[in-house]
């Protein structure tokens, strides 16, 4: 249970073109949806939290209009880049909390990244 | 604010030995929750393990063990007789209890077992 799949898996636009990362929760309802994004041999940065119904609460440095955050359902978010530029290219992850595990063994579900290259 | 620090960024061993992976944390809750994660090179993150604030009890699951102290504000994480599968990042995390609950990861340490 509390799988997260998180589509496509590996992405190549032109820069200056808007790419949509999806996150969906496939056997649970989330709430809450986190967006990270993680550089070559760096850490997950967390970039927003995203909240079903409401706007999404972004990290400091973390640009809103660039990194568009949509949670309309309790199963799907997403991320878009907009007019992407080589410097965005990285490995964006999401993940989402899991209340019915939340004081249990699993709190937090990940999907398995997207890797985005802008050329 | 929640931090993590790994002061470990890379750590080789020789297949068999025993390796821990250190954790060191700051919070200003009483409530919050640590984790480990493995990341293998395909790049998506594995759960190992989850511990609250009020459970000091160490664990062990198979080769794997956690040792946490809050009195010294560390969760270290220790693979016994390492394997070369075991090679990866792995990253610890921390998530304060009331709030935001955002995971805050630490910068991870690449482990690399040789044969």
């Amino acid at each position: 249970g509390a799988v997260v799949s998180q589509h496509p898996s590996r992405v190549i636009c032109k820069s200056g073109t808007s790419v949509k990362i999806e996150c969906r929760s496939l056997d649970f309802q989330a709430t809450t949806m986190f967006w990270y994004r993680q550089f070559p041999k760096q850490s997950l940065m967390l970039m927003a939290t995203s909240n079903e119904g409401s706007k999404a609460t972004y990290e400091q440095g973390v640009e809103k209009d660039k990194f568009l955050i949509n949670h309309a359902s309790l199963t799907l978010s997403t991320l878009t880049v907009t007019s992407a530029h080589p410097e965005d290219s990285s490995f964006y992850i999401c993940s989402a909390m899991n209340p019915i595990h939340r004081q249990g063994k699993y709190g937090y579900t990940f999907g398995s990244g997207t890797r985005l290259t802008v050329v | 604010a929640q931090k993590v620090t790994q002061a470990q960024t890379e750590i080789s061993v020789v297949e068999k030995e025993d390796v821990t992976l250190d954790c060191v944390y700051e919070t200003r809750d009483t409530t919050y929750y640590l984790f480990w994660y493995k990341q293998p090179p395909s790049g998506e993150l594995v759960f190992l393990i989850r511990r609250n604030s009020f459970d000091e009890q160490n664990e062990i699951s198979g080769r794997y063990s956690w040792n946490f102290q809050k009195s010294t504000s560390s969760f270290n994480f220790t693979i016994t007789a390492s394997q070369v599968v075991d090679s990866a990042v792995y990253f610890c995390a921390l998530s304060e209890g009331g709030g935001s609950e955002k995971l805050v990861f630490g910068k991870g340490t690449k482990l690399t077992v040789n044969p």
